[in-house]
């Protein structure tokens, strides 16, 4: 079955330490995006891409990076400038054109 | 002022009740989304709107482009539907609502 996997599930790092997160997908979708959600909030955008090799700053992109060298993969590296990286955080994918959404089942990030 | 606006933000019901949760946006949109949260975190689309009424199972999604107001009913709660309910406008960056967290209790 197509989708998007997400991974780890939940991840706990040391203050002042970068970490990536994962996020594939297998639905031929062009376009991928990063949300954080924190609570009581709405997921806010972070990153996103349309094309392989490009993307694009969200609403909150300060501290945060990313990278699009192939269509399924769109990692995304919280760095040691993120000042409040603990969140939950959401990848994305649709078919540009087509609106239709697929969303990733999240990770949990832990900073101490 | 929120660009999308969900009410309520807290639901309980019991089982068997007909629920509506109601998303106002003050934003052109091309589309408007339904989402589903469990508490695991992943996220389900429910329904993509951008005109009329949809249904599926017991979950109905209606939207009003002029009034710029959708709602999604749940007929028959049951509480497997207990989640937060997500509403998003776009067109491709969506932008989210806060969630209506629904409790449906036997």
């Amino acid at each position: 079955d197509g989708g998007i996997t997400q991974s780890p599930k939940y991840l706990f790092r040391k203050e002042g330490q970068n970490v990536t997160l994962s996020c594939e997908q297998n639905l031929n979708h062009d376009a991928m995006y990063w949300y954080r959600q924190d609570p009581g909030q709405g997921l806010r955008l972070i990153y996103y891409s349309q094309i392989v090799n490009d993307f694009q700053k969200g609403d909150i992109a300060e501290g945060y990076s990313v990278s699009r060298e192939k269509k399924e993969s769109f990692p995304l590296t919280v760095t040691s400038a993120q000042k409040n990286p603990t969140a939950f955080y959401l990848c994305a994918s649709s078919k540009t054109g087509f609106y239709g959404y697929t969303f990733g089942s999240g990770t949990r990030l832990t900073v101490v | 002022k929120n660009e999308v606006e969900q009410s309520p933000q807290n639901l309980t019901a019991q089982e068997g009740e007909f629920i509506t949760i109601n998303c106002s946006y003050s934003v052109g949109i091309s589309a408007l989304h339904w989402l589903q949260q469990h508490p695991g975190g992943g996220i389900v689309s429910l329904f993509m709107l951008s005109s009329g009424k949809k249904k599926h199972g017991r979950l109905i999604a209606t939207i009003n482009i002029q009034e710029k107001h959708s709602s999604l009913h749940i007929t028959a709660s049951h509480p497997r539907d207990s989640a937060v309910y997500i509403c998003a406008v776009g067109p491709d960056k969506l932008i989210f609502g806060t969630g209506t967290r629904l409790q449906v209790f036997p």
